[in-house]
């Protein structure tokens, strides 16, 4: 079973859409992180989360959201997609007491915003 | 924003032949480096930590040495396989990770 899983894994959405992307971890760890991932550029972060009650913007928060509802699970929304959201997205963890933050990756979900 | 850099971009190597590749980023503040590997459909997996000056990490034949002095680290494969074929990415920071584009390895049979 994988350890950090991301629903869905393919979604096709158009302009102006309100659209969730939802991670479950089972590691118990207690950071999780929202990349997104462009051709010809490097993995973005887009918003990262510390403990349930701590949320930080990352390099390119704007058109974003998080919601940590609990701490296996983080979800980014796109309260208005738009066509340059698309992109592939991967939710990440870590260990705060792991030595030098190593992160674990989900499968990633690609959106296409039409 | 860090600046991580990593060259070439792209590069096809035959199977058998030995390749390396360059994670260059600032030498000011360092923390630890990471080396991932990310094969098309799956996702990103840690390969190496990098945390000291000199340091040198192995796995198999893939190993990878780091100089903080002057920023920057090689990851070198040794004697490439098929199964080599993957994205390679470094990322430089400490709570948070700024990843380079990556080198995408393609090993011609």
């Amino acid at each position: 079973d994988a350890d950090v899983t991301q629903t869905p894994r393919n979604r096709i959405t158009k302009t102006g859409k309100r659209i969730m992307l939802e991670c479950s971890q089972t590691k118990g760890h207690d950071r999780m992180y929202w990349y997104r991932q462009d051709p010809g550029l490097g993995l973005r972060l887009i918003y990262y989360s510390f403990d349930v009650k701590d949320i930080n913007k990352g390099e390119i928060s704007d058109g974003y959201s998080v919601s940590r509802q609990a701490q296996a699970k983080f979800s980014l929304s796109l309260e208005s997609a738009i066509p340059n959201q698309t992109a592939l997205y991967f939710c990440a963890t870590s260990d705060q007491r792991a030595s030098y933050n190593e992160q674990f990756f989900g499968p990633g979900t690609r959106l296409t915003v039409l | 924003i860090l600046n991580v850099e990593q060259s070439p971009q792209s590069l096809h190597v035959q199977e058998g032949d030995s390749t390396n590749f360059t994670c260059s980023f600032p030498s000011s503040n360092f923390y630890a480096l990471h080396w991932y590997r990310w094969e098309t459909a799956k996702s990103p997996e840690a390969l190496f930590v990098m945390t000291l000056n000199g340091d040198e990490k192995k796995k198999g034949r893939i190993s990878a040495t780091l100089n903080t002095k002057e920023g920057y680290s090689y990851l070198y494969i040794k004697g490439s396989q098929p199964e080599d074929s993957a994205t390679y990415l470094c990322a430089f920071g400490n709570e948070k990770l700024t990843f380079g584009t990556g080198t995408r390895l393609t090993i011609i049979p």
